[in-house]
Parts: structure tokens; C-alpha cells; sequence
């Protein structure tokens, strides 16, 4: 069966300092890779996608990155972490239809 | 892009209680999927329904398509049902899931 792991699950950081949160995928291959955010309320906000090894597809211009150095990793990063990055970034993974979620980092930048 | 739009935004129940949450989108889809958002933050599959009716166990759901709308209901409702529900479709050849802004549902003992 496939799982998907995210970590950190949390992660307090100063303003201007850089990021980098992590996803794998286990027991598929050639996955589509998603990464959302989700803000105080409820709203999911596609950030990236990618449909294979770097490709990366951005949705919304902002100060967030995307990495896909392996099939079944997916990064996402920043240089310098600002106040409005805080949230609940989840990755998801998809094959053919479903698409499914990680547990999600909770990110509070102070 | 699609519109999703879910009613209604906050739902309160006692225990026991059935419900229904709505999900109406703008355009023809081939995806529309069912999340539980639970109090940690994990989202759960709940159902994968373009079209049609599925049930498993006090929940079931049904699509219908050509009136683009879907319906999740909850029966017999309990405390671990809170949380919110999301539906969110695709439409198209894109790979994109676009979410509703979720049901808040709060089952009270």
C-alpha cells in the first residue's frame, strides 16, 4: 500500500531565516506531487505541482520554491521566511485519480 | 477555472443526529472527492464520487453530475465526525484538485 510521510510535522522560525520541508511517497511510482497551504480558516491553497522529476508547475508567485530531485521526493522551500508563510503545508500525492494527503507541517515564522 | 461553493459553512449537532452537506461546482467534472479534515489536521479520503451513490458504513454520498452538485450525508452522527469536510473537484485535463471552503461540523455529546 502506498503512504505518504511529511516532516517536520512542526516547525517554529524566525522571520528571514531559510526553509525546507520534506515528502516522500512509498509504494507507487511516477506520482503527481502536490504542495498546498492552509491558512488560519479553512481554505487549501494549491502552491506547486509536479508531474515528474523536475517539474515543477507554480500556482501562486510568491517567496515559495519547489524541488522534485527524485521521483518520489517532493521539497519545499524558501530563502528568507516571511510573517505570511505561517500555516499548515500539507503534500499530497496522486496516480491515476485520488488524490491523497500527508499529515501536513504546522509552520509558525515569529 | 471551477467554482465550488459548500452549505452550510458551520453545522451543530448532538449526537446522534443525521445531516446532509452540500457541494455544488460551476463546470462538468471527473473528479469530485469527500476529505475529513479531523482536529489534527490530517485530511482523509472519504469518498471518490464523479458521479453516482457510494456508502460506507453512517456515511454516503451522491453525485449528480449533470446537475453539478453532490451531497455527503452523515447518519447517526457522532463526536469523532467533527471536523471539517471538504469536497473538491477536477475538471478537465489538468491535474488540479479545487477545494470548497469546507462544512465545519461539530457533533456535541
Amino acid at each position: 500500500s502506498q503512504t505518504i510521510h511529511q516532516w517536520p510535522a512542526t516547525l517554529v522560525q524566525p522571520v528571514g531565516s531559510p526553509l525546507s520541508l520534506e515528502c516522500t511517497v512509498e509504494g507507487t511510482s511516477n506520482p503527481n506531487l502536490y504542495w498546498y497551504r492552509q491558512a488560519a480558516g479553512r481554505g487549501l491553497q494549491l502552491l506547486f505541482y509536479s508531474v515528474g522529476i523536475g517539474q515543477i508547475s507554480s500556482e501562486v508567485p510568491q517567496n515559495l520554491s519547489a524541488s522534485r530531485p527524485q521521483d518520489r521526493q517532493f521539497i519545499l522551500s524558501s530563502k528568507k521566511l516571511l510573517l505570511s508563510d505561517s500555516g499548515f503545508y500539507l503534500c499530497a500525492w496522486s496516480r491515476v485519480i485520488e488524490q491523497y494527503f500527508g499529515p501536513g507541517t504546522r509552520l509558525t515564522v515569529t | 477555472g471551477i467554482q465550488v461553493e459548500q452549505s452550510p459553512p458551520d453545522l451543530i449537532l448532538q449526537e446522534g443526529a443525521n445531516s446532509t452537506l452540500r457541494c455544488n461546482f460551476s463546470d462538468s467534472v471527473n473528479n469530485l472527492q469527500w476529505f475529513h479534515q479531523n482536529p489534527w489536521g490530517q485530511l482523509i479520503n472519504l469518498f471518490y464520487i464523479p458521479s453516482g451513490t457510494k456508502q460506507n458504513g453512517r456515511l454516503s454520498a451522491t453525485t449528480v453530475a449533470t446537475e453539478r452538485y453532490s451531497l455527503l450525508y452523515i447518519s447517526s452522527s457522532q463526536t469523532t465526525d467533527s471536523g471539517v469536510y471538504f469536497c473538491a473537484v477536477r475538471g478537465g485535463s489538468n491535474y488540479k484538485l479545487t477545494f470548497g471552503k469546507g462544512t465545519l461540523l461539530t457533533v456535541n455529546p
